[in-house]
């Protein structure tokens, strides 16, 4: 199947800080990314679609300036969380949608963000 | 995007089959049905896609009826490591999808 990495898996920072975390396809072209967040025993929420060369779209109640999206190949997609705060501190999940009929999501392994 | 109605948890033993249904009663004609299971601080592991009638892979079956209001993941003989939640999504996979939008999924449990 097709494969979905993300780095860092774990990351700690200072309130303040910006952290970036990076979400590859790394056996397929993926026009189309999405970012979401995880809560402690709550399901996924959805925060933004990225298209490869063009703006990312939020989802209502999403901060754009505060979570900066970036897909500038086919392959990548970055997430910079700017002015992380603790209220920030969640797990971050990207997918990557395969093209085909019919196409497919394939998730990353995570990103744990603790902001101290 | 059709909503989907699951179960919250399900609670079953080592060796059982498992059946869990999902609801989508506004599911639109473009639309497939993926289920996807996720362990604890991973992501959602892809597991079984369909779009009518019956699909198996090497683990598992997903039956869709004729009105493709509903669908079942069976999961033959489970084991421990089954225990995970199991979300249902439904969505235009056919060129006009956008975007899953989660439910809560079900909670299995598997138990010795």
């Amino acid at each position: 199947g097709a494969v979905v990495s993300q780095h860092p898996s774990r990351v700690i920072c200072k309130s303040g800080t910006s952290v970036k975390i990076e979400c590859r396809s790394l056996d397929f072209q993926a026009t189309t990314m999405f970012w979401y967040r995880q809560f402690p025993k709550k399901s996924l929420m959805l925060m933004a679609t990225s298209n490869e060369g063009s703006k990312a779209t939020y989802e209502q109640g999403v901060e754009k300036d505060k979570f900066l999206i970036n897909h500038a190949s086919l392959t990548l997609s970055t997430l910079t969380v700017t002015s992380a705060h603790p209220e920030d501190s969640s797990f971050y999940i990207c997918s990557a949608r395969t093209s085909g009929s019919p196409d497919t999501q394939y998730f990353g392994p995570g990103t744990r963000l603790t902001v101290l | 995007l059709a909503k989907t109605t699951q179960p919250i948890s399900m609670d079953s033993y080592e060796g059982q089959e498992v059946n869990i249904t999902c609801s989508h009663n506004n599911i639109a004609t473009n639309d497939y049905i993926t289920w996807y299971q996720q362990f604890p601080s991973q992501g959602p592991r892809f597991i079984i896609q369909g779009y009518k009638t019956k699909v198996t892979n090497e683990v598992a079956s997903l039956f869709i009826p004729a009105d493709r209001k509903s669908s079942t993941l069976s999961l033959p003989r489970v084991s421990l490591s089954d225990t995970a939640v199991y979300y249902c999504l439904v969505g235009d996979w056919g060129g006009g999808y956008n975007k899953l939008i989660f439910g809560a999924g079900t909670r299995l449990a598997v138990h010795p």
